[in-house]
């Protein structure tokens, strides 16, 4: 089925470790974002992707690295994970700027001790 | 800073009963206000959506209704089901700001059969 597809599912790191979570999408698509979700914050914007080969930061981009690899690949990076990046993290994309249907990933729950 | 507020945090409703779940904004640039409903495990899907020049819009039992002028809009869900039992979580999006989209806290619904 057409979408976007997170790996991992679940991922539990030790403090200090890193990681990269891998988004990919199948529609076409020109944009593509990064959220991380917390209870009773609802979805914050980690690092967003307007158009293949452009990245920028959203509302809560430290302690994160992304990498637009092509059009359809937008990949999130934790250098050094710290426990307050334990949190489910969603991977979207859109047509692009005008658009107004943002599909989302399942989510990559990531656990860091 | 949350530029979308949103109420109440959770919300247990009977079988048939009337869901409602409201947002307030701040910035007046916003130009596009959606609902974004999610199941456990899953990741948001677009439920439905506004804009500003229009007071209510209907998609079956779902409806939501905006303030312009008090700059608040909520979802209703009416004839309230088992199978509505999700997170709910309103939106609001600044077109010149590209298709950021900023989050409300969301909501539990939890409708009771």
């Amino acid at each position: 089925n057409a979408g976007v597809t997170q790996t991992p599912k679940f991922q539990v790191l030790k403090t200090g470790q890193s990681m990269t979570l891998q988004c990919a999408q199948d529609m076409n698509h020109n944009s593509m974002y990064w959220y991380r979700q917390d209870p009773g914050m609802g979805l914050r914007l980690i690092y967003y992707s307007a158009s293949e080969g452009t990245t920028d930061k959203g509302e809560v981009p430290n302690g994160y690295n992304v990498s637009r690899l092509n059009k359809r690949e937008f990949s999130l990076r934790l250098e050094s994970a710290a426990p307050s990046q334990t949190s489910v993290y969603f991977c979207a994309s859109i047509t692009g700027v005008g658009a107004n249907v943002l599909t989302f990933g399942a989510g990559s729950r990531l656990t860091v001790l | 800073q949350q530029q979308v507020k949103q109420s109440p945090q959770s919300l247990i409703v009977q079988k048939g009963g009337i869901s409602i779940i409201n947002c307030a904004y701040e910035n007046t640039a916003f130009d596009y206000f959606p609902w974004y409903q999610q199941f456990p495990g899953k990741g948001p899907a677009l439920l439905i959506a506004i804009r500003p020049d229009v007071s209510e819009k209907k998609e079956g039992r779902f409806t939501i209704s905006f303030n312009k002028s008090a700059k608040q809009f909520s979802l209703h869900i009416m004839d309230s089901q088992p199978g509505d039992s999700a997170t709910y979580f309103c939106a609001a999006r600044r077109l010149e700001y590209g298709n950021k989209l900023v989050f409300g806290a969301g909501t539990i619904l939890r409708v009771k059969s």
